[in-house]
């Protein structure tokens, strides 16, 4: 079975600049979640989505925003790159809410530089 | 804050030692608990999980500990092999929705 799938896997922006991220969850997975990894630091997160609703936001400005598709696949979406945008943005599917079905899988992940 | 620093704790050991590692969690009220493990260029890879009401669970070759009383959580890796040279990050979730915060990251380098 395919694991969590996300395009594409490096990109290089420069300042000002808008990127979209996409994401294929596991086969029968409903849940999507962002996050993004700077070098050196653990994942922070950023949205959840769960049969096309936002279930939660992390701590990140209105310049990141997301969307989930009928067919559970998601979009992440960054206006007004800044330099410290730059870093791994992860995708993680899972079958719900992860206290009641488990266990959260990651895709590789977007490398997104901002130049 | 929920994330922390660069510099990430290194852990060596011999090819064949059971390593252990170790993660202090932040919230008291973190109901599920996961360890992954991160190779350079990729993704967090699910290795196992672990909810509050537990203290200890086995997996292949993995062992977590969960000691409420003092918010610590272990990783024990049973016959520790070159391929378990990673970035190992505990994380934690207090419910409500996906939401996990993760630890520093321990970077187990695995010598033959």
């Amino acid at each position: 079975d395919a694991g969590v799938t996300q395009s594409p896997t490096h990109l290089i922006k420069t300042r000002g600049q808008q990127v979209t991220l996409r994401c294929s969850p596991i086969s029968g997975h409903k849940s999507v979640s962002w996050y993004q990894q700077v070098l050196g630091q653990g994942p922070q997160f950023i949205f959840q989505y769960y049969e096309k609703e936002e279930r939660g936001r992390g701590n990140f400005p209105d310049r990141f925003s997301a969307r989930q598709f009928p067919n559970y696949s998601s979009e992440l979406n960054v206006n007004a790159l800044l330099l410290g945008d730059s870093a791994l943005y992860l995708c993680a599917s899972s079958w719900g809410n992860i206290l009641n079905t488990g266990e959260l899988f990651f895709g590789e992940g977007s490398r997104l530089t901002v130049l | 804050g929920e994330s922390v620093g660069l510099h990430l704790p290194t852990l060596s050991v011999q090819e064949g030692d059971n390593s252990i590692i170790n993660c202090a969690y932040s919230n008291s009220a973190s109901d599920y608990f996961i360890w992954y493990k991160q190779e350079s260029g990729k993704g967090p890879q699910f290795i196992i999980d672990i909810r509050s009401n537990m203290d200890k669970r086995q997996g292949q070759r993995v062992t977590v500990l969960l000691n409420k009383t003092v918010k610590h959580l272990s990783l024990q890796i049973a016959a520790t092999q070159p391929g378990d040279s990673a970035v190992y990050f505990c994380a934690e979730n207090t419910g409500g929705y996906n939401k996990l915060i993760f630890g520093a990251g321990t970077r187990l380098a695995v010598h033959p």
